[in-house]
């Protein structure tokens, strides 16, 4: 069981936009650490796609964009591509266990 | 540029150890954690645990304490995993990642399979 909440699935057709949530608790996210967000294809290493919350690294298409209220966090990704399919991981720092928590991962399909 | 480049995959059987190795370049190998995470097939992501290769002062989550070492050579710039009394479940893929400062992670490892069978 992981330590931060995510939706299973979401899915959107081409061109659509959707939204991941990212729930902790008052260890992690809302204890005021920031989340970050990954993009895992198979195969490959996770990819930061949002960090601090709300930072795109470069190179990260604007379509990504990130959000934070209280012990929640949440990615949006707009103008959704086929390649965007793929499973989705939000990531925070928990000093109980002085370590990293993630969620549980949301497999995005595009439709 | 920065680049973590680690050891090629591994068959265990279940009860012994693995050494994955994580070899660090382009950057200053004192200056950032280093993080060990793992994906079971059909799984999601697993924190193991990190370590300050500054000073070679590790913690490690609570499901691996006992079982995983984590040390660095500051003089090849390399991280270490060891993973001991292996089951058919420790069979995953294992990531080091470097840690930004900020709890994040831009920098991976391509990942080292690790399989235990019999």
């Amino acid at each position: 069981q992981s330590v931060l909440t995510q939706p299973p699935s979401v899915s959107g057709a081409p061109g659509q936009g959707v939204s991941i949530s990212c729930t902790g608790s008052s260890s992690d996210i809302g204890a005021g650490w920031n989340a970050h967000w990954y993009q895992k294809l198979p195969g490959t290493a996770p990819k930061l796609l949002i960090y601090a919350s709300i930072l795109r690294p470069s190179g990260v298409p604007d379509r990504f964009s990130g959000s934070k209220s209280g012990a929640s966090a949440s990615l949006a990704i707009t103008g959704l591509q086929a390649e965007d399919e793929a499973d989705y991981y939000c990531q925070s720092f928990d000093p109980t266990v002085n370590g990293w928590v993630f969620g549980g991962g949301t497999k995005l399909t595009v439709l | 540029q920065v680049q973590l480049v680690q050891s090629g995959a591994e068959a265990k059987k279940p009860g012994a150890s693995v050494k994955v190795s994580c070899k660090a370049s382009g950057y200053r190998f004192t200056g950032y954690f280093l993080h060990w995470v793992r994906q079971v097939p059909g799984r999601g992501l697993e924190w193991m645990g990190r370590i300050n290769p500054d000073n070679g002062g590790a913690n490690y989550a609570r499901k691996f304490q006992g079982r995983v070492a984590m040390t660095s050579d500051t003089s090849i710039n390399t991280g270490y995993l060891e993973l001991r009394s292996l089951r058919s479940d420790d069979s995953a893929t294992y990531y080091c990642a470097r840690d930004d400062g900020d709890y994040s992670a831009q920098r991976w490892g391509q990942g080292t399979l690790v399989t235990v069978s019999s």
